[in-house]
């Protein structure tokens, strides 16, 4: 089974410093990781993803997350927090070696960012 | 617009009722995914279909159900509702490794 820990409800920052979002993952095989993030009353939006490659994945509006195999971890980064990054922010797991066709991403409880003036 | 339909955007209904909830993937994209996002269950997924056919069940009540029709959008059917039912419903279709998301249906039993 794959499951996600996200160990922050919240997380509170102030503008302009740098900001992490911790996620850990366990899968039996190789992971398929991914970032989401989701405004008030809006559906989920996709920040980056790590199939492959480099550990350092860098996605939408200048956040980057950084593959840890050893610790199991993709913790979201981001170097100066804007306000307007306020959201509740989702980390994705998908086993690479998921059998018979079933793909689905699991989704650890989510982190609250806050971002203060 | 992610590409992924979802409708009705909100749902209000009574206990014991039975709705439905309609998700059109994106274009090309024969997988559907089912997910519920309660306060405190988090995101939890349902189950999945590929083609047509059932691929893969999460955490899906025996009062719940689902299929994929031969124009790949999917339906949800919530029966016999409850107060605790009431969460945000999304669908997720996959292009390759990447899954995009609908906007959700809210629904809300009273």
């Amino acid at each position: 089974a794959q499951s996600v820990a996200q160990p922050e409800d919240q997380v509170n920052v102030a503008e302009g410093n740098p900001l992490t979002v911790k996620c850990t993952y366990s899968v039996s095989g190789n992971p398929y990781l991914f970032w989401y993030v989701q405004y008030p009353n809006r559906g989920l939006q996709f920040l980056l993803k790590y199939i492959t490659g480099d550990n350092l994945v860098k996605g939408s509006y200048g956040f980057e997350a950084e593959f840890n195999k050893s610790q199991t971890s993709f913790h979201l980064k981001k170097p100066s927090a804007l306000v307007s990054d306020s959201a509740l922010y989702f980390c994705a797991v998908r086993d690479a070696e998921s059998g018979g066709g079933a793909d689905g991403l699991t989704f650890g409880k989510g982190t609250h960012l806050i971002i203060q003036p | 617009d992610s590409g992924v339909t979802q409708t009705p955007k909100h749902l209000i209904t009574a206990t014991g009722q039975r709705v439905t909830l309609r998700c059109s993937p994106r274009s090309g994209d024969l997988s559907v995914y089912w997910y519920q996002q309660s306060l405190d269950q988090g995101l939890q997924f349902l189950i999945q279909y590929y083609n047509g056919e059932e691929r893969a069940k999460g955490n899906i009540l025996e009062r719940f159900s689902a299929q994929q029709f031969p124009d790949l959008h999917s339906e949800l059917n919530l029966s016999s509702l409850e107060l605790g039912d009431s969460a945000l419903y999304f669908c997720a279709s996959r292009t390759g490794y990447g899954y995009t998301f609908g906007s959700g249906t809210r629904l809300t039993v009273v």
